[in-house]
């Protein structure tokens, strides 16, 4: 079966500093690999995804994300936080070849505090 | 941009009542999904829905639970006797058939369903 797994429930990390959030994943073949940000009271917005190729991905807002397959790992990551990043992240996983549900598997999210 | 459009934004209802959660996906997408969130927990799929047809769903998704495209634009989650346990946000979310650039899921803002 699919997991993830995002082992910090809250990250903080001062304005101007790097930031990492961390995400493992379990899958029986090839992953598609996804961040998502929600913000209070909003959805869930796409930040990056790797499906295959370059293991390092860069999506919106200057975020970056590493693909590991030894480490089943994809952390989510950015040079220099910004207080308008703390946010809840997830982390999400779907298999190749999954048929025509396309679903992702959710991790319980990680809540990104940046201080001024 | 396009969006997933979801209403009510917030419902509360009395245990053993029906609820109706709508979406309306974005137009050109042929794949819907139904997520939940109970308050501080991860996000859990319940449901997809292709072809007019349920393609898979989730433990979660009883016969309590079912999911309508009724008209070609709308898509409805109907709780038929509503539980306490339900109380959650539930999402929906749509996504273009295709490669596997196609492989985003679009998610609404989300309905917050209080079940007193």
């Amino acid at each position: 079966a699919q997991s993830v797994a995002q082992p910090e429930d809250q990250v903080n990390v001062a304005e101007g500093n790097p930031l990492t959030v961390k995400c493992t994943y379990s899958v029986s073949g090839n992953p598609y690999l996804f961040w998502y940000v929600q913000y209070p009271n909003r959805g869930l917005q796409f930040l990056l995804k790797y499906i295959t190729g370059d293991n390092l991905v860069k999506g919106s807002y200057g975020f970056e994300a590493e693909f590991n397959k030894s480490q089943t790992s994809f952390h989510l990551k950015k040079p220099s936080a910004l207080v308008s990043d703390s946010a809840l992240y997830f982390c999400a996983v779907r298999e190749h070849g999954s048929g025509n549900t396309g679903k992702l598997i959710f991790g319980q999210g990680t809540t990104l505090q940046v201080k001024p | 941009e396009p969006e997933v459009t979801q209403t009510p934004s917030h419902q509360v209802t009395q245990m053993g009542q029906e609820v109706i959660l709508r979406c309306v996906p974005i137009s050109n997408h042929l794949y819907f999904y139904w997520y939940r969130q109970i308050l501080g927990q991860k996000v859990e799929f319940l449901v997809s829905f292709y072809n007019n047809e349920i393609s898979e769903k989730s433990e979660i998704f009883d016969d309590q639970f079912s999911v309508e495209r009724p008209d070609g634009s709308n898509f409805t989650l109907k709780i038929r006797s509503t539980k306490l346990e339900d109380s959650a946000m539930y999402f929906c979310a749509s996504r273009r058939q295709g490669s596997s650039g196609a492989n985003v899921l679009t998610f609404g803002a989300g309905s917050r369903l209080t079940v007193l």
